[in-house]
């Protein structure tokens, strides 16, 4: 079963725009991390946020979680066209042992339009 | 650092015919984890090794599915009697440390077409 769920499945926006991508997960979690999917490739990690972290950032890239509402959002900012990609958020529950991995939601579909 | 890498990147192969994918991880990673991507989807947990041990195999799809990392390096993912719904993309990751602590290293996958 698939534990985070984003939204909205897919995202079409003009370069230079800010693109918004949500998830949300339904049991309590260690940590929650987004990952980016070029088409036909492997899964590349973009940032590792921990339940007791409210806001982290990387680059062009800010991610918040918001424990109370199981939430979190992916912001990219000025888009580019080689934004474009599958956007994947993952779950590692609490109190497991380690040994699950990760759980994924189905992803969003982000196109950027030049 | 070199990167996971996994071969071959496409198979086809005929219904009821067994395969087998290798997985070379990072070179200092002990931990390594097989997932499964169907289209659409994001990617499903199969199966997680510390070393050479398996440490959770309850999520393989099926008794058909097994898994090996014999010396603790390389690993490989097997299917017997392949069917058409295992037609998928196989990932494997891996990482230094827990998943409580640090981000998986996934390869470009291996594309799996049973016809």
């Amino acid at each position: 079963s698939q534990q985070g769920e984003e939204d909205p499945q897919a995202l079409s926006i003009q370069e230079g725009e800010n693109a918004t991508m949500n998830c949300s997960y339904k049991t309590s979690i260690n940590n929650l991390q987004w990952y980016r999917q070029n088409s036909g490739r492997g899964l590349v990690h973009l940032i590792l946020i921990r339940s007791n972290e409210r806001e982290k950032h990387s680059g062009r890239l800010r991610v918040t979680l918001d424990t109370s509402k199981k939430s979190s959002s992916l912001l990219i900012t000025a888009s580019r066209a080689a934004d474009t990609a599958s956007y994947f958020c993952a779950t590692v529950p609490f109190g497991g042992g380690g040994a699950d991995g990760l759980t994924f939601g189905k992803g969003t579909h982000l196109i950027i339009q030049p | 650092d070199t990167g996971v890498s996994q071969n071959p990147r496409h198979k086809i192969t005929k219904r009821g015919q067994n395969v087998t994918f290798r997985c070379d991880p990072i070179s200092e990673h002990n931990r390594l984890y097989w997932y499964r991507q169907t289209l659409g989807q994001g990617p499903e947990f199969l199966t997680y090794f510390q070393n050479e041990a398996q440490l959770e195999k309850s999520r393989l799809l099926s008794d058909r599915f097994s898994a090996e990392r014999p010396k603790g390096s390389f690993s490989t993912l097997e299917i017997q009697r392949t069917e058409q719904g295992d037609s998928a993309m196989y990932l494997c990751a891996s990482s230094q440390e827990t998943v409580y602590n640090s981000p998986l290293h996934f390869g470009n996958g291996t594309r799996l077409t049973v016809t």
